[in-house]
């Protein structure tokens, strides 16, 4: 089944504890981005990923890191997690781009104590 | 002002009625224009997509954008108690970032 995934679901962690939530896609798609959703504030960008190795910022990627080195994976990296921080994530991939129709994962939602 | 607005309802309506659902925008590089739908504890899905002006129908479905007022619309013909979502407007001037507004919450009513 062509699917995005994401792990963990649901997770709970207390401030400055790193934390790594993966993304994976058996599509073979090219474009991978992560997403923040807040009540008020909508879907936010964070960062995307053109292809392997090409990653760039999206509208809110102060706090996060991400690395493309295989293109199935697009994990979300938080160094140093912040209350600020907790949101629901999701993941998505594409064929090609942005514009293309994104799949998103079913998203992660985190709270940061 | 900001990028995309989008009113975030609730919008009730009653079953078999025309929703519509608008969107205005401040940035005329805007090339490319999305609906996504999402349902509730779900990632959003893409509903329909137009590039630049015009109009585009798919099915009960029709998603209108007006780059003169930076304005776009999608209309819900015959609405359905499963057309009950969020909706989000989502715009691009290039392929790689994407602008989504904050979503409208929909609920047809039986």
């Amino acid at each position: 089944e062509a699917q995005v995934t994401q792990n963990p679901r649901y997770l709970i962690t207390v401030t400055g504890k790193k934390l790594t939530v993966t993304c994976s896609q058996n599509m073979n798609h090219e474009y991978m981005s992560w997403y923040r959703q807040d009540p008020g504030l909508g879907l936010r960008q964070i960062y995307y990923s053109m292809n392997v190795e090409v990653t760039d910022k999206g509208d809110v990627p102060e706090g996060y890191k991400v690395s493309r080195k295989e293109k199935r994976n697009f994990p979300l990296i938080l160094e140093s997690p912040s209350p600020n921080q907790t949101s629901l994530y999701f993941c998505a991939s594409s064929l090609s781009g942005a514009v293309d129709t994104q799949y998103f994962g079913p998203g992660t939602r985190l709270t940061v104590l | 002002q900001k990028e995309v607005e989008q009113d975030p309802g609730p919008l009730s309506v009653p079953e078999g009625a025309i929703v519509s659902l608008n969107c205005t925008y401040s940035n005329s590089a805007f090339q490319y224009f999305m609906w996504y739908r999402q349902y509730s504890r779900k990632g959003p899905e893409l509903l329909m997509y137009t590039y630049s002006s015009g109009n585009k129908e798919d099915g009960r479905f029709t998603a209108q954008v007006d780059k003169s007022s930076k304005y776009i619309s999608l209309f819900i013909r015959d609405s359905q108690p499963s057309d009950s979502a969020t909706y989000l407007c989502a715009m691009s001037y290039r392929d790689d970032k994407i602008i989504f507004g904050k979503g409208t919450r929909l609920h047809i009513l039986p």
